[in-house]
């Protein structure tokens, strides 16, 4: 596609429950970046994927958090037993290579709700 | 811990004048340095950057300057006009973290006619 396809829009899901969001990279970016942004916080970064290396998980906040990224492609985050503070907008980047040298390109992200 | 820490959260200015967003870090191992702008219900989209390399970088109505002995950016918008009503934000990395950015929590700017 175009851009960089991220779903759903939104989620509003209850405590407790886990949850599945999808990003849908630009075709031919090796990279893939997963933040997202807390009420009032900038973006904190979560998880890297690049080419077939290992991702960086650094970010990741906890065990309940887990990405992964199929066949070079689509990459789905899954949050297990969700939490209220896990309530927050999830974005999705892409770019040609390390982010530093090409830039990313964003979604319009997931705006995902722990009532 | 914020490395990249954007002190104003929002700035208000008239149309035409300029605009100036401030930046500060406290990685001295940044060597790339990126602005972002973002509009309601989008992603954030590439505006400008900077390599450690240099302290000025200009493109059309934006020019970004990095002072780093005082580990501090700037962005500067002129003339400001009504589309560049945005958050903007203020991104690092560093050699070590290959590709990952470190961002700030954005200054929302708001132009006025």
């Amino acid at each position: 596609g175009a851009g960089v396809s991220q779903s759903p829009s939104n989620k509003v899901t209850e405590k407790g429950k886990d949850v599945e969001l999808r990003c849908d990279p630009i075709s031919g970016h090796t990279a893939l970046y997963w933040y997202r942004q807390s009420l009032g916080q900038g973006l904190e970064f979560l998880i890297y994927f690049q080419g077939n290396s290992a991702p960086d998980k650094s970010g990741l906040p906890s065990d309940r958090f887990s990405a992964e990224r199929t066949g070079g492609s689509v990459s789905t985050l899954t949050i297990q037993r969700t939490q209220q503070e896990d309530s927050a907008v999830y974005l999705c980047a892409s770019s040609l290579g390390p982010g530093q040298f090409y830039g990313y390109t964003f979604g319009s992200g997931t705006r995902l709700t722990v009532v | 811990d914020q490395q990249v820490k954007q002190n104003s959260p929002s700035l208000s200015v008239q149309e035409g004048r300029i605009s100036i967003l401030n930046c500060d870090y406290t990685n001295s191992m940044f060597d790339y340095f990126l602005w972002y702008k973002k509009y309601p219900a989008e992603g954030p989209t590439f505006l400008i950057s900077i390599s450690s390399i240099k302290d000025k970088n200009e493109d059309g109505r934006f020019t970004v300057f990095l002072n780093k002995s005082a580990k501090h950016l700037s962005l500067h918008i002129v003339p400001s006009q009504p589309g560049d009503s945005a958050v903007y934000f203020c991104a690092a990395s560093n050699p070590d973290s290959w590709g990952k950015l470190q961002f700030g929590a954005g200054t929302q700017v708001v132009v006025t006619p």
